[in-house]
């Protein structure tokens, strides 16, 4: 099973500040990687596939990046809808999940 | 816009079957390029994928779950079901059904339902 690793944990920011997320897998994933947006009371919402594709409809202040092992996610300028938990997803092998990061509000 | 929507019980004995279903609406449930998948989230934890199936029925499941799972297709009704045997409090989670595309990435979710295990 591959493991990934979210960090930080938490991020806390205020709106117009630069997040930075990271995910990094046990082992090799080349650029099977997704990121995904999740609000409280809701389904998460897929933002990056591929590692650095946009979904449909997502703004271009959300960025993907790396392959291998180490990815990052990067909002650009927060906005006050994007406060939220954020899952890195594998498909290399089988598919498995990040424990998340919460960006929160400084 | 495909949309997806869970139902079933909310509430389990434990060593019993869990069974859910999602309807799928607005889009095509026999598609090459889709995958029908569940997923959960044991309250105020991460996500923890169940498995998937193919319109035609074929199914993979988590390893960890494999035992104990079963993932079917009804295509008259645009509609794919979870049954989980032998549950026990452990299991206790929002389970969401998704649309899975053939490159097993998530782009649609159903809204979850909350389903406990407990006497």
């Amino acid at each position: 099973e591959i493991v990934l690793t979210q960090s930080p944990a938490t991020l806390s920011l205020s709106p117009g500040e630069r997040a930075t997320l990271s995910c990094r897998a046990s082992q090799s994933v080349t650029s099977y990687l997704a990121w995904y947006q999740q609000k409280p009371g809701q389904a998460p919402r897929l933002l990056i596939y591929g590692a650095s594709n946009r979904a449909t409809g997502i703004p271009a202040r959300f960025r993907g990046s790396g392959s291998g092992t180490d990815f990052t996610l990067t909002i650009s300028s927060l906005e006050p809808d994007d406060f939220a938990v954020y899952y890195c997803q594998q498909r290399s092998n089988w598919l498995t999940f990040g424990g998340g990061t919460k960006v929160e509000i400084k | 816009q495909v949309q997806l929507q869970e139902s079933g019980p909310g509430l389990v004995k434990p060593s019993q079957t869990l069974s859910l279903t999602c309807t799928v609406s607005g889009g095509s449930f026999i598609s090459t390029d889709y995958y029908w998948s569940w997923i959960r989230q044991p309250p105020g934890e991460g996500l923890e994928w169940i498995g998937y199936i193919y319109y035609s029925g074929g199914a993979y499941y988590n390893p960890s779950l494999k035992s104990r799972v079963t993932i079917s297709v009804d295509t008259s009704k645009n509609q794919f079901s979870l049954k989980l045997s032998s549950v026990t409090v452990a299991d206790t989670a929002v389970y969401y059904c998704a649309r899975l595309t053939d490159d097993l990435w998530l782009d649609n979710w159903g809204q979850g339902t909350l389903v406990t295990v407990s006497s």
